[in-house]
């Protein structure tokens, strides 16, 4: 079975500074989908950046980049220019392109805050 | 288009009696998904559905049972709530098979005394 780790329970960055989370997935599978999303105060789950497993471009989106290895089963998020905005829980997620795969993973979340 | 919604948001229930959340999703998506969130545990999966009238269990049906009997609303149903059963709920749902994302729900906090 897949399984989704994020060893960070917790961190904080500087506002303006870079952070970088980390994921590590576990998968038998050759192609799957990796996520991160981002849950603030609100509650509300937000995707934030997507990475298809063929591609070996890694996903960009503004100030959020990922590094993906796939040998490595890693998927990291680097959060560049760091605002008071980007504190939230962030989840890390896999899904597997295998047919009847339906099911979406996550892992148990790394809580990010940021410091004026 | 409201997108995914949940009905209640917030709820209290006493051990033993039972409760239905409604999700509903107004985008024709196919897969819908209900999620309990735990401090320290991340979104684990309960039950979710590929299609209207089909239902699937997940990682943490006990407890639970859902019903699909329209396209856009998935039903979620405690039969006698235990405080093991407090948490966050989450609805999602998803247009297809591969990656697109899932669009979620605001959450429903339920407490079980």
């Amino acid at each position: 079975a897949q399984t989704v780790t994020q060893s960070q329970p917790e961190m904080s960055v500087q506002e303006a500074e870079t952070v970088t989370l980390s994921c590590t997935y576990d998968t038998s599978e050759s192609d799957y989908y990796l996520f991160w999303y981002k849950q603030p105060p609100s509650r509300q789950m937000i995707l934030v950046i997507r990475q298809e497993a063929y591609k070996q471009q890694n996903a960009t989106e503004n100030r959020f980049s990922v590094n993906f290895q796939k040998a490595a089963k890693s998927f990291s998020l680097k959060i560049s220019d760091s605002q008071l905005g980007d504190a939230a829980m962030y989840f890390c997620a896999y899904r597997g392109s295998t047919s009847g795969t339906y099911k979406y993973i996550f892992g148990t979340g790394t809580r990010l805050k940021v410091l004026a | 288009n409201a997108g995914v919604t949940q009905t209640p948001k917030f709820r209290v229930l006493k051990t033993g009696q039972s409760m239905t959340l409604l999700c509903a999703q107004d985008m024709n998506h196919e897969y819908m998904y209900w999620y309990r969130q735990d401090p320290g545990m991340g979104l684990r999966l309960i039950h979710y559905s590929v299609g209207e009238g089909t239902t699937a269990k997940g990682e943490v049906p006990d407890g639970y049972n859902v019903s699909r009997l329209k396209k856009q609303n998935f039903l979620l149903g405690l039969e006698s709530a235990a405080p093991s059963q407090t948490s966050v709920y989450f609805c999602a749902s998803t247009q297809s098979p591969g990656g697109n994302e899932q669009f979620f729900g605001p959450g429903t906090r339920l407490t079980v005394l």
